[in-house]
Order: structure tokens, then C-alpha cells, then sequence
């Protein structure tokens, strides 16, 4: 199976900053098949970027996503006091779909 | 906008048995299946099986193969997760999702319920 690696652990960060957040694979990823998810405490996840770099509904204009192959990226370009949170990537171009083990994003 | 609303929490002893309920409403699964996951506490998200609602069959994460089994009553647009055996390691919150399967590839989870906590204690 696929295994992603998330960097870094934990991003500690001032609102109006711009986080960026990468997911890393351990077999290239086919056709771009990658998600982004967002948890926050006591909350399931939310799906924010699928297919590497297409938004899902609702989601903000400053989340967007980017890579190919083994190297993908989530950036938010400017944090909003509702964006710290756990941020997960995801990989569906194989069985059984895996995710990262997370990136917490907190106020500095 | 398709919502899930998962059953409540669980207090389990060793050995026995668990089963969640998810019950989906405003939506269709005409293009989706739906999936279980699970969350131990302070770790990171693991897919367990999902099942195609139109089709009724189960398809499992072989790590689960055997303890798992997904059920769908069409009728009430329910679907169910029993997992049996129960051992301390399986205390986590589970969570249902309605998943995309996209083509060349599998599936990401669109629609998630709000999470069940199962708790393996004696």
C-alpha cells in the first residue's frame, strides 16, 4: 500500500500568514489522485481538495492545492482564525486508499 | 446537501461485538458507495471496507477482511458496520462517508457523519 508522509508535524503560525503544507508518497500517485482534508477537535473531517488541486463545494478561495507524482502541497495563503486545525492528505489512485498521519496547524 | 447521522456511543467489553448504524438523508448514492473509517484516539484516519448501496456488496481493507461486515437496508436508507472480536486496539471513533469513486483510480470521501466512539473496556 501507499504511504504518505506528512511535513511538518506541527506549523505554528500567526493569522494573516501563509502555511503551506506538504504530503509526501512512497510510489508515485497515479493521475494525481490525492485529497486534502481538514479536523478540527470533536469534529469529523472535511474534505478540501480532491484530484491534487480541484476545490471541493464551499470551500474557501485561499485553500488550494498543488503537486504531482510523490510531491503534493496544501497551501492556505492567508490563515483565518477557523483554519487552525489537523490537516490530512489522502491517496485514492490505489487499494486500499491511505491517508498522512497529519499536520497540525496552531496559533504561534 | 447529503447528511449522515451516525448512532451514539458505545461501551463494549473484550470479545464481543459493536455495530453502528448511518443514516443518510437528502442525497443519492447513484455515482457513490459508503465507506467506514476509523480514528484511535490521537491517531490519524484508516479506511475499513465500504459497500455499493445499489449493488448491496461489501468490499473490505484486509486488515478488517473477516471482522467487518457492512450491511445496506434500502428501504431505510441505513447502513450498518459490525465489527466482532473486539480488543482494546479497536477503541476509536468510527465514522461513516459517503465516498467517489473515480475512474482509473478509487475513492475520496465527500460526506462524512459525525463520528461514533466505541470504547473497548471491561
Amino acid at each position: 500500500e501507499i504511504v504518505l508522509t506528512q511535513s511538518p508535524g506541527t506549523l505554528s503560525l500567526s493569522p494573516g500568514a501563509r502555511a503551506t503544507l506538504s504530503c509526501r508518497a512512497s510510489q508515485s500517485i497515479y493521475s494525481r489522485f490525492l485529497a486534502w482534508y481538514q479536523q478540527k477537535p470533536g469534529q469529523a473531517p472535511r474534505l478540501l481538495i480532491y484530484g491534487a488541486s480541484s476545490s471541493a463545494t464551499d470551500i474557501p478561495e485561499r485553500f488550494s492545492g498543488s503537486g504531482s507524482g510523490t510531491d503534493f502541497t496544501l497551501t492556505i495563503s492567508r490563515l483565518e482564525p477557523e483554519d487552525f486545525a489537523v490537516y490530512y492528505c489522502q491517496q485514492y489512485g490505489s487499494s486500499p486508499p491511505t491517508f498522512g498521519q497529519g499536520t497540525k496547524v496552531e496559533i504561534k | 446537501q447529503v447528511q449522515l447521522v451516525q448512532s451514539g456511543a458505545e461501551v463494549k467489553q473484550p470479545g464481543s461485538s459493536a455495530k453502528v448504524s448511518c443514516k443518510a438523508s437528502g442525497g443519492t448514492f447513484s455515482n457513490h458507495g459508503l465507506s467506514w473509517l476509523r480514528q484511535a484516539p490521537g491517531q490519524g484516519l484508516e479506511w475499513m471496507g465500504r459497500i455499493i448501496p445499489i449493488l448491496g456488496i461489501g468490499h473490505y481493507s484486509q486488515k478488517f477482511q473477516g471482522r467487518v461486515t457492512i450491511t445496506a437496508d434500502k428501504s431505510t436508507n441505513t447502513f450498518y458496520m459490525e465489527v466482532t472480536s473486539l480488543r482494546s486496539e479497536d477503541t476509536a471513533v468510527y465514522y461513516c462517508a459517503r465516498d467517489r469513486r473515480v475512474d482509473g483510480g478509487i475513492y475520496y470521501f465527500e460526506n462524512w457523519g459525525q463520528g461514533t466512539l466505541v470504547t473497548v473496556s471491561s
